[in-house]
């Protein structure tokens, strides 16, 4: 069945320093990829999606790339800052409609 | 423009004891709804969805029950929790191909 794998947390890093956060996934077809966010004691907010192949889905100096051929959707950013500190989830929707299947989450921590 | 609502906002109850959280959705018309549970460092496990009044899916098996008994409302209910139902459970919709969430009740079971 799908699937969606994240890199395992914590990543730590320091203000200003370059993100990277990994995730592959396991689909048939073209399923939509989506990067959401989670703040402590909150909900998950949507930070980016891209719904083809090459599309790149970009959202606060966030981004993201659908790479079909190598069925990844990593998150990056250029300068992180301390406010970006939370827990990113990967995740996937077949098809419009169904429900979202997510990676186990990667936690990200930033010190100034 | 569509928001959606959960409460309470945290429970705490003793095991044994009746469950029901609520979750109602604004601003569209027959949407997709889905129950979500992210334990303590885990990631979120699917509960239930629904595509309409009175159809729930359940996709795993345990003492929790949903229902839809209108079209933008869904409730999360137990008869009797257990220790394991601690967590933090999400509501959420789709439109327009992607899935929004509320902003969860925290619920811990004694």
């Amino acid at each position: 069945g799908d699937s969606v794998t994240q890199m395992e947390g914590p990543v730590t890093l320091s203000e200003e320093a370059f993100l990277t956060i990994n995730c592959t996934y396991t689909a048939t077809g073209y399923p939509s990829l989506f990067w959401y966010v989670q703040y402590p004691g909150e909900g998950l907010q949507l930070l980016l999606k891209a719904t083809k192949a090459d599309d790149k889905g970009s959202n606060k100096g966030f981004e993201a790339t659908y790479r079909k051929e190598t069925t990844s959707f990593h998150l990056e950013k250029g300068s992180v800052q301390v406010s970006d500190s939370a827990v990113y989830f990967c995740a996937l929707m077949h098809q419009a409609g169904t429900a979202l299947i997510f990676g186990k989450g990667t936690t990200l921590s930033v010190s100034s | 423009s569509q928001t959606i609502h959960q409460w309470p906002a945290t429970l705490v109850q003793p095991v044994g004891s009746p469950l029901s959280l609520e979750c109602t959705v604004e601003g569209t018309s027959n949407p997709n709804l889905y129950w979500y549970r992210q334990a303590a460092g885990r990631g979120l496990q699917l509960l239930f969805y629904s595509v309409g009044i009175g159809q729930i899916s359940s996709e795993v098996p345990q003492n929790l029950s949903a229902s839809r008994p209108q079209d933008r409302q869904f409730i999360l209910s137990s008869k009797k929790l257990l220790l394991s139902d601690s967590g933090f459970y999400l509501c959420a919709w789709t439109g327009s191909d992607t899935q929004y969430f509320g902003p969860g009740t925290r619920l811990t079971v004694l």
